[in-house]
């Protein structure tokens, strides 16, 4: 079974926070991601890892960033946290290369609450 | 600009009978298409995938429908059963055989899928 184990499934921070959510694999998958989850917007892609210390910029990358020190570990970082960030977060796992015809698995999320 | 769309919000169905969730893209650069089931409190569980050399493929109950001229893919369950409850994203990938997409995931915004006992 995929296992990707997400920190925390709810969240609550103030606005102006720093905000980490942690994001770690036991599957030795070369690819990992972090999407959001907003009603009506269906998943929308933050950042993208394809290898340690690699990164690229998904399709709303603004207000956020993100670091992968380890292969297993992908953290998603809130600089100063505002209250549009209030979403469900979702790290995503991709075996192989990082264009190869394979399903993403997903953790179960965190529901981040921004005051 | 929404280059994965699921028009229907919501449909329900009666236990035993077939649910059609349908989903149309607008990007012509899409090659591989999935579909996703996702029950609330927790993540998407990915289902079923399709690749654009394909017109159909077949997992036990649920079948995966591409009409790449049409540039819409559909999703059967039969016979459909109240586990199957849940909302259902269709995602599709561009440039899944090469390119520099990094196989990064396009979602439509969800049909929420109710079966009746």
């Amino acid at each position: 079974d995929v296992k990707v184990t997400q920190s925390s499934r709810y969240l609550v921070k103030r606005t102006g926070e720093k905000v980490f959510l942690e994001c770690v694999q036991d599957m030795d998958h070369e690819n990992m991601f972090w999407y959001r989850q907003d009603p009506g917007l269906g998943l929308r892609l933050i950042y993208f890892s394809y290898d340690v210390k690699m990164k690229e910029k998904g399709d709303i990358p603004e207000g956020y960033s993100v670091s992968r020190e380890k292969k297993e570990r992908f953290s998603l970082i809130l600089e100063s946290a505002s209250t549009n960030q209030t979403s469900m977060y979702l790290c995503a796992i991709k075996k192989g290369r990082a264009y190869s015809n394979q399903p993403q698995h997903f953790g179960d999320g965190t529901r981040l609450s921004i005051l | 600009d929404q280059q994965v769309k699921q028009n229907s919000p919501s449909l329900s169905v009666q236990e035993g009978r077939i649910s059609i969730l349908n989903c149309d893209y607008t990007n012509s650069m899409f090659d591989y298409f999935l579909w996703y089931k996702k029950y609330p409190a927790e993540g998407p569980t990915f289902l079923i995938s399709i690749s654009s050399i394909k017109d159909k493929n077949e997992d036990g109950r649920f079948t995966v429908f591409l009409n790449k001229s049409a540039k819409h893919l559909s999703l059967h369950i039969v016979p459909s059963q109240p586990g199957d409850s849940a909302v259902y994203f269709c995602a599709a990938v561009a440039g899944a055989f090469g390119g520099t997409s990094y196989g990064k995931l396009t979602f439509g915004q969800g049909t929420i899928l109710t079966v009746h006992p």
